[in-house]
Order: C-alpha cells, then sequence, then structure tokens
C-alpha cells in the first residue's frame, strides 16, 4: 500500500529558530513530491513541487530535498516566523494524474515568540 | 474570484439528514477533486471530474455519497442520511488539467466545509 509518513507529528520552536520536518514514503513508481502549508481552518497552500530528478527546491526561507533513492523528503525552515505556525503536509504523486496524491499526515509547527 | 471557493464554511446537520456542498474552482480549471480530512489527518481522495463526467470515484466511502459536476464548473458534493462519521472538513481543489504534467496538474485547494453531524 502506498505510504506517507511525516514526523514528527508536532513541533514547537522558538520564533527566529531553524527546524526540519521528515517524509518518508513508499509510493511507487514515483513521479513527483509536493510541501504544502495548511494554516487552521483554511485549505492547503502548495510550498514546492519536486520531480524524481530534483534534489532541492527552495520558496523564500522553505527548503525542501528529495532523496529519490532512500525515498525520503525534508523541509527546513529558516529563521521561522509567527506565521510559519500551520501543518505541513508532504504529497506524493506515482504519475503526473492529480487524482493519485497519496497524503501524509502532516506535521503541526507552532512557532513562539 | 480568483481562489477556490467552498460553501457553506460550516454546516452542522443532523444524523439521517440530507447535505449539500458546493465547490467553485478557479476559472478556466478543467479538473476539479474532492477530499475529507479528519482532524489531524491530512485529506483522503474522494472524487475527480475531468470536465463535467467523474474520472475517477473510487474514493468515494459508500453509496451516500455523491457528487456532481453538471457544466463543468461548480461542483456539489451530497451526501444522503448523513452519520456522525461523516464529520470532517471537506476539501475542494482544482487544477488546470488532470493530465500533462506537474505544473498542469497542480492542485490549489479551496478553504474547505467544516461538516458536523450530531
Amino acid at each position: 500500500k502506498n505510504q506517507v509518513e511525516q514526523s514528527p507529528q508536532s513541533l514547537i520552536i522558538l520564533e527566529g529558530k531553524n527546524c526540519t520536518l521528515q517524509c518518508n514514503y513508499t509510493v511507487s513508481p514515483f513521479s513527483n513530491l509536493r510541501w504544502y502549508k495548511q494554516d487552521t481552518g483554511r485549505g492547503p497552500v502548495s510550498l514546492t513541487i519536486m520531480t524524481f530528478s530534483e534534489n532541492t527546491k527552495s520558496n523564500g526561507r522553505y527548503t525542501a530535498t528529495l532523496d529519490a533513492d532512500t525515498k525520503q523528503s525534508s523541509l527546513h525552515i529558516t529563521a521561522s516566523q509567527l506565521s510559519d505556525s500551520a501543518s505541513y503536509i508532504c504529497v506524493v504523486s506515482p504519475n503526473n494524474a492529480g487524482n493519485m496524491l497519496t497524503f501524509g499526515g502532516g506535521t503541526r509547527l507552532m512557532v513562539k515568540p | 474570484g480568483a481562489g477556490v471557493s467552498q460553501t457553506p464554511s460550516n454546516k452542522v446537520t443532523e444524523k439521517g439528514k440530507y447535505v449539500e456542498l458546493r465547490c467553485d474552482p478557479i476559472s478556466g480549471h478543467t479538473a476539479l477533486y474532492w477530499y475529507r480530512q479528519s482532524l489531524g489527518q491530512g485529506p483522503e481522495f474522494l472524487i475527480y471530474f475531468q470536465g463535467t463526467g467523474a474520472a475517477d470515484d473510487s474514493g468515494l466511502p459508500n453509496d451516500r455519497f455523491f457528487a456532481v459536476r453538471p457544466e463543468g464548473s461548480v461542483s456539489t458534493l451530497k451526501i444522503q442520511r448523513t452519520e456522525r462519521g461523516d464529520s470532517a472538513v471537506y476539501l475542494c481543489a482544482s487544477s488546470l488539467s488532470s493530465t500533462g504534467g506537474v505544473l498542469y496538474n497542480e492542485q490549489f485547494f479551496g478553504p474547505g466545509t467544516r461538516l458536523t453531524v450530531l
């Protein structure tokens, strides 16, 4: 069964600190991996999309890495801000069809002042 | 508006009742997806449309759930004889297409409808 596992489930950090969120997947074949940010009460918003040939992608203070050999991805947040408090969801697709996305359970990040 | 909109934002109903949830996709997006998200979990796929037709409804949990998209734009998710276990946030997303490459099928999500079945 295709699965996406994220860790930690929740994380509390102080404003200004860095953090790294992990995503392990068993989805096969693999086409692309996305990280979404979901604020409370809102829909997910895409942060990065990486295909199997890419091993890093940045979006401002967010940097995603991908190791397609070990089937692992990470999302690194630099100089965290209070507005980074949200759930971060890793999503893996086996192909280019949008209906085959497998979502992780998310990491709930809280940034405290 | 420029984004995906969903109405209502909150719906409280009683067990056994019928509910309809509406999704307005981004203009020009041909693919539309419905997901269900339980508290603390990632979204779970329900059904997706390419144009007016349901291209994949394998995620619908049972025959109490049905969705339509008669004109290829707005979609309605219908739930009959609601049960307490149906309580969740129902998310809708749209994309330019469901195929054609990563950028074409990037999904943009609406804010969701929080359904509570008492």
